[in-house]
């Protein structure tokens, strides 16, 4: 298994719609995790810290399931610049590092 | 702050050559990352330093890549000789609690 996996999209979805993405990992030891947006040739910023509370942030929301190995993320009322690829960023095996996933990328659509 | 700066922005060298890319962290943020972007394998880890001192290159892909940082503002990632498929986007990143990356803009390099 991936140390981190995540559907790569595209999503395509009209602006003021609601949007969710998984990200499922390995390591059943890590502790946080994060969410990243990478704008087209732009470089990756943090978006979301995801911890065992989950964390709301406005209109985007992160969520852990730590039975199931997973995280999430929930967008909604989507906005045409919300059109990014979303990298969810997991620690490593051996936790000394982070693992980013290959992105999901979202399009919002007027 | 003016966040991490990176240089050259763009590089375009023939095989062979020596290539040099140079990042400034943000001030205070004790690691410093080197990530390679590709199309095909993402964003991979190249090497990592906390307080000037390599931590892991175990990313590093040969003995042609090589990185340092002199002091706590400055770090160069070297390769020597450049190949095509060392082709990709380099981000080099700062942070002051390992885990939250501040990113800087690239360095979108391609080795002809």
């Amino acid at each position: 298994r991936k140390e981190v996996e995540q559907d790569p999209g595209p999503f395509n979805v009209p602006e003021g719609a609601t949007v969710a993405f998984n990200c499922t990992y390995s390591n059943s030891a890590s502790q946080s995790f994060f969410w990243y947006r990478q704008d087209c040739r732009k470089e990756p910023k943090l978006l979301m810290s995801v911890y065992s509370s989950g964390n709301e942030d406005g209109r985007f929301t992160a969520q852990l399931n730590r039975a199931s190995q997973y995280i999430s993320l929930l967008i909604r009322d989507s906005k045409l610049s919300d059109s990014a690829t979303y990298l969810c960023v997991v620690p490593g095996e051996y936790g000394n590092k982070l693992v980013f996933g290959a992105g999901t990328i979202l399009r919002v659509k007027s | 702050d003016a966040g991490v700066i990176q240089s050259p922005r763009h590089e375009v060298t023939e095989m062979g050559q020596e290539v040099t890319l140079r990042c400034k962290p943000i001030s205070g943020h004790d690691y410093l990352f080197w990530y390679r972007q590709t199309m095909m394998r993402g964003l991979e880890l190249l090497i990592y330093f906390n307080n000037n001192v390599p931590i892991d290159d175990s990313g590093m892909p040969e003995d042609r890549f090589s990185a340092k940082m002199p002091n706590a503002s400055f770090s160069t990632l070297k390769i020597q000789p450049s190949e095509p498929r060392d082709s990709a986007v380099y981000f080099c990143a700062s942070s002051n609690d390992r885990v939250r990356l501040f990113f800087g803009s690239g360095t979108q390099l391609s080795v002809l």
